[in-house]
Order: C-alpha cells, then structure tokens, then sequence
C-alpha cells in the first residue's frame, strides 16, 4: 500500500547537537512539506519542496534545512541553531497544481534534553 | 490573501450530542475545501472535502456543505461518540496554487461518556 512513512516516532537530541528526520513517501507525489507543531497550537510550515533538487522557505525556516535529492524523500535537519526544536514534526505530501489534499505521515516527536 | 478562520476551542460535549465547527474563509479564485482530523499523538488524516460550490462531503458520519455566499465550510454530525475526541483542522487550496493548502488554528473537541 501507498503511503508516507516518518521516523523514527520519538527522537532526543541533546542541546547543540543537528539530529536528521526522515521523512519518505511512495505514492509518486511531487511535492512535500514539513509543518512544525506545538501543543495546542495549529500547523506552521517550515519547508516545502515541488519538484527534486529544489525547496522553498516556509514560515518558519530559521534553525533548519532541508534536502531533495530523490522524489521519495524530503529529510529535515534540525539543527543546533534552532532555539527551541522541542516539537511534534509532520511531514506530507501531494500532487503539484491539483486539489486532492496532502497526505500526511504520522509524525516525529523531537524532545532535547 | 488567502486565510480560513476556525472556531476556537476546546468544545466539549457529551456523547450522542450534536456537533458543529464553523470554519469560514477568504480565498481569491475557486477554492477546494476541506476537513482533516488529528487523534492524540498521530498525523493528520483527510476526512472529507468538497470541491465546489454546493458540494456536501460526508465520511464517517461528518458532514460538510460548501457555502459560496457565505464562504463557510461548517463541519457537522448528528450524534458524536467519545471516539471522535480529537483535533479538527479546515484548510483550502486555490486553482492556480502549487496546490498548497492553508489550514485553520484547528479546533480540539472533547467527548465525555
């Protein structure tokens, strides 16, 4: 079955380290995004990328970057410049120029301590 | 500019009670709308959409009518059940987008037996 996979589910990081989540898909979507969430609060989008080798600056793109060097795959970096990464991180994806909606993965829990 | 507004919440019913949660939104063009629902500590997952003008979506027992003169996407369900205690986010992607969608703050809904 077709879908978009995240991982792993919960990760620790200690302060000042960069640490890398995955994020892959196989439904032959051409674009991906990452949203950051805190509790209680809605999406905000750090990155998105629509086509291979090239992405775009969400939001809130200050303290991470990304990488598309495959279709499948969008990794993010949370790196140690970012000031408060303790967040719940979804990744999705969609066709370019259509009105299906994103699918979305199941999310990775980041925690530094 | 593009935006859609959510209810706050959290809103709270007892089981079996009627539920709405208004959304409402401003889009240049013809936007598809939609619903998606978050349960505690997952993804987002699609719940329903419409694509134009009078449409209704409907899944799982939730239904939602797009309303062009009033520009809202109210989500509704006869009869709710402790089971959809969860997050509800509204969202649109315009004709002529990347097909990027724009979400509402998302509403929490609580359910008490």
């Amino acid at each position: 079955d077709g879908g978009i996979t995240q991982s792993p589910k919960y990760l620790f990081r200690k302060e000042g380290q960069n640490v890398t989540l995955s994020c892959e898909q196989n439904l032959n979507h051409d674009a991906m995004y990452w949203y950051r969430q805190d509790p209680g609060q809605g999406l905000r989008l750090i990155y998105y990328s629509q086509i291979v080798n090239d992405f775009q600056k969400g939001d809130i793109a200050e303290g991470y970057s990304v990488s598309r060097e495959k279709k499948e795959s969008f990794p993010l970096t949370v790196t140690s410049a970012q000031k408060n990464p303790t967040a719940f991180y979804l990744c999705a994806s969609s066709f370019t120029g259509t009105k299906d909606g994103y699918t979305f993965g199941s999310g990775t829990r980041l925690t530094v301590v | 500019g593009n935006s859609v507004t959510q209810m706050e919440g959290p809103v709270t019913l007892s089981e079996e009670a009627f539920l709405t949660i208004n959304c409402t939104y401003t889009a240049t063009g013809y936007p598809s709308l939609f619903w998606y629902v978050q349960y505690p500590g997952e993804g987002l997952q699609l719940l329903l959409k419409a694509t134009k003008a009078d449409d209704k979506g409907s899944n799982k027992g939730f239904e939602a009518t797009y309303r062009k003169e009033t520009t809202s996407f109210h989500l509704e369900k006869g009869s709710v059940q402790v089971s959809d205690s969860a997050v509800y986010f509204c969202a649109l992607t315009v004709s002529g987008n990347t097909g990027k969608l724009i979400f509402g703050q998302g509403t929490t809904l609580q359910v008490k037996p």
